[in-house]
């Protein structure tokens, strides 16, 4: 069974702080890994799709890197906004149609 | 903008009632999804549509069923809904034959359903 872990759970930071979390999934057989942000009362959005072992990606002050061999990918952060709030997802694409989500890091940003 | 509208942002209703969640793409997608969310789990796959009148069961179709007659519009059908069915769930598009990994999929904003 493939399983999509997500670390923390949940995490309170002050603006300003940088953060990170980790998403961890299988190594084996790995074709892509996408980010997805869920704000309260909206719907999830696509941060990022990373394919390739080393990738690193970037959005204004979030990012995203990659290591396929040991099967997590780690998002960041700079200097949290309280608009950061928001539930982060991470989703292991298995191939054909399915999509793997992990449950989420909920991260609250107190101004 | 893309857009994925679902028809209620909250719907309670009774154990044994037939209830209809409807799902509506504006951007041409060939595929659609029905997942589930619950406390402390991922999203869960219901159904998935990746053609008019194509459909095929995800992990937990158990108490579904679904209906694609046009392009944009995905239902998910709880025939005879029950309390273990109380969820928020989420419709979601993608474009391609779904077998691209860098496939996106565009998420609607949920219906948290309640069955008394």
């Amino acid at each position: 069974i493939l399983n999509v872990e997500q670390s923390p759970q949940s995490l309170h930071v002050q603006e300003g702080d940088s953060t990170n979390f980790t998403c961890s999934f299988p190594s084996s057989n790995f074709y892509a890994l996408h980010w997805y942000r869920w704000e309260t009362a909206k719907s999830p959005e696509a941060l990022f799709v990373m394919t390739l072992n080393g990738d690193e990606k970037k959005k204004g002050r979030i990012s995203a890197t990659l290591n396929t061999k040991e099967g997590y990918s780690y998002l960041y952060i700079k200097g949290s906004q309280p608009e950061d709030s928001a539930t982060y997802l991470c989703a292991f694409w298995t191939g054909g149609f399915k999509t793997i989500f992990g449950a989420g890091t909920r991260l609250f940003v107190k101004a | 903008d893309v857009k994925v509208t679902q028809s209620s942002r909250y719907l309670v209703k009774r154990t044994g009632e037939k209830v209809f969640l409807e799902c509506v793409q504006d951007m041409d997608h060939e595929n659609m999804f029905w997942y589930r969310q619950d406390p402390g789990l991922g999203l869960r796959l219901i159904y998935f549509s990746y053609d008019v009148k194509m459909k095929e069961k995800g992990d937990i179709p158990e108490g579904y069923s679904v209906s694609r007659e046009k392009k944009e519009r995905f239902s998910l059908i709880l025939e005879s809904a029950s309390t273990n069915q109380t969820s928020m769930y989420l419709c979601a598009s993608s474009s391609g034959a779904g077998r691209t990994s860098t496939d996106t999929q565009y998420f609607g904003p949920g219906t948290r359903l309640t069955v008394l």
